[in-house]
């Protein structure tokens, strides 16, 4: 089955730094989204970005589908950003399932 | 306001004990799913249903039972055959049927404790 795997695991900033994560997928697929779990478990949903770049104020997202990658931009980073970023690519085998890579977890310090 | 619902938000259980955890969605969305997140890593798919009365196995579902009667509504049983059923679990929903759009939306999740 399609693999997803995401890096860096862990990732430490000063408050104010930017930062890039990065999702690499073993297969093409159609759909991609970004979350950003939050220290009490909430998965909130960041981008739904199959392919092509999307900016939602500090953050933003690009998909190359073609290569096989998505990148998740943070800039300015702020304390609020900590948690856990997922990324999810919908399983190309037509069964609705999910497949979410490992993770990054994030702290940022102010 | 359109979402996803769990109920209750803390559960505590004895062992040898079943218990019903709920999931209700008002997105007319067709799928949903029961994952279960365990500390410091990632989520784990125990069951998924894309239609009403009908549901498949995801990658952890021993121990574990669900059903599908109404379109809004997943609740998952975990059994007294879980083996170690402490754990967060969290229920989502997908793919609006108006728009084909497959984006994924999580409900506030509920964490199981069972001693």
């Amino acid at each position: 089955g399609i693999q997803v795997e995401q890096s860096p695991p862990d990732l430490i900033l000063q408050e104010g730094a930017n930062s890039t994560l990065r999702c690499n997928f073993s297969d093409s697929v159609n759909n991609l989204q970004w979350f950003h779990q939050n220290p009490w478990g909430q998965l909130i949903n960041l981008f739904y970005i199959p392919s092509g770049t999307k900016q939602n104020g500090r953050l933003s997202a690009t998909t190359v589908a073609t290569e096989r990658y998505s990148l998740l931009y943070i800039s300015s980073s702020q304390t609020t950003d900590s948690g856990v970023y997922f990324c999810a690519v919908l399983s190309p085998s037509g069964t609705y399932k999910y497949i979410f890579g490992t993770g990054t977890r994030l702290k940022v310090l102010a | 306001d359109g979402g996803i619902t769990q109920s209750p938000k803390y559960l505590f259980r004895k062992e040898g004990q079943n218990v019903t955890l709920s999931c209700e969605q008002n997105l007319n969305h067709d799928a949903m799913y029961w994952y279960r997140q365990d500390p410091g890593q990632g989520l784990r798919l125990i069951y998924y249903s894309q239609i009403v009365n009908d549901f498949q196995k995801g990658d952890i579902a021993e121990g574990y039972s669900v059903s599908r009667e109404k379109k809004e509504s997943f609740p998952l049983t975990v059994t007294s055959a879980q083996k170690n059923p402490t754990a967060f679990y969290l229920c989502a929903s997908s793919i609006d049927p108006e728009t084909s759009d497959y984006e994924q939306y999580f409900g506030p999740g509920t964490r199981l404790t069972v001693t």
